[in-house]
C-alpha cells in the first residue's frame, strides 16, 4: 500500500535552514505522472502548499516562498527532500508530504511532522 | 494567484442533517477542485477530486458539484464521524501551483 512519512528536526532556531525528508513506499517516483508535494499547516490555521517535484525532475514552488525553498528527489531511496532557508517563528507548522498521481489533487498524505521555530 | 473562499467558516448541525459547504474561486478553475476532510491531529484525507468524483473508499453520502468558480460539498446525512474541518483545493496551470481554502469547521450542534 502507499505510505509516506516525514522526518526532520522538531525544533530549529531562527535564521537556520530546515531540511525535511519524505520517505515513501508503494509507488515509484520514476513512474510517468507521479509527483510528490509538500504542504504545511501552522497550528490552528489552513493548509498551504509549498512545493512539488515530478517524476521527470520538474520542480514547482509557491510563489511567495520560492526564494527560500529547494525540493529534490532520490528515486533509488524513495525519498524527497525539502529545504527551507532562513527559518522564522512564523514558519512553525506541521509539514506534510503528499502524493499526486496524474491529477490535480493529493491522494495520499504522510502523518505530518511538527516543526517549531524558536530560539 | 487564485484565491479560494469557503463558507461558512463554521457550520453547526446535528447528526442526520444535511450539510452544504461552499467554495468559491476568484477565477475559473474549470473542474480542478478537490475536497479534503481533516480531523484533529490527523492529516487531510481526500474526499472528492475533479469537483464531483469520490475518492476511493469514500462514502456515497459525500458528493461534490460545481465548475468554474462555484463549488459545493454536500454530506447527505451527517454521521458522528463527519464532524471535522473541510478544505477545498485547486490547481492552477500558470504558474503551476495549488491553493487551499481557509476551511469550514463542521461542528455538532
Amino acid at each position: 500500500q502507499v505510505t509516506l512519512r516525514e522526518s526532520g528536526p522538531a525544533l530549529v532556531k531562527p535564521t537556520q535552514t530546515l531540511t525535511l525528508t519524505c520517505t515513501f513506499s508503494g509507488f515509484s517516483l520514476s513512474t510517468s505522472g507521479m509527483c510528490v508535494g509538500w504542504i504545511r499547516q501552522p497550528p490552528g490555521k489552513a493548509l498551504e502548499w509549498l512545493a512539488r517535484i515530478d517524476w521527470d525532475d520538474d520542480k514547482y514552488y509557491s510563489t511567495s516562498l520560492k526564494t527560500r525553498l529547494t525540493i529534490s528527489k532520490d528515486t533509488s531511496k524513495n525519498q524527497v527532500v525539502l529545504t527551507m532557508t532562513n527559518m522564522d517563528p512564523v514558519d512553525t507548522a506541521t509539514y506534510y508530504c503528499a502524493r499526486r498521481y496524474g491529477g490535480s489533487y493529493f491522494d495520499y498524505w504522510g502523518q505530518g511532522t511538527l516543526v517549531t521555530v524558536s530560539s | 494567484e487564485i484565491v479560494l473562499t469557503q463558507s461558512p467558516a463554521t457550520l453547526s448541525l446535528s447528526p442526520g442533517e444535511r450539510a452544504t459547504l461552499s467554495c468559491r474561486a476568484s477565477q475559473s478553475v474549470s473542474s480542478y477542485l478537490a475536497w479534503y476532510q481533516q480531523k484533529p491531529g490527523q492529516a487531510p484525507r481526500l474526499l472528492i477530486y475533479d469537483a464531483s468524483n469520490r475518492a476511493t473508499g469514500i462514502s456515497a453520502r459525500f458528493s461534490g458539484s460545481g465548475s468554474g468558480t462555484d463549488f459545493t460539498l454536500t454530506i447527505s446525512s451527517l454521521e458522528p464521524e463527519d464532524f471535522a474541518v473541510y478544505y477545498c483545493q485547486q490547481r492552477s496551470n500558470w504558474p503551476q501551483m495549488y491553493t487551499f481554502g481557509q476551511g469550514t469547521k463542521l461542528e455538532i450542534k
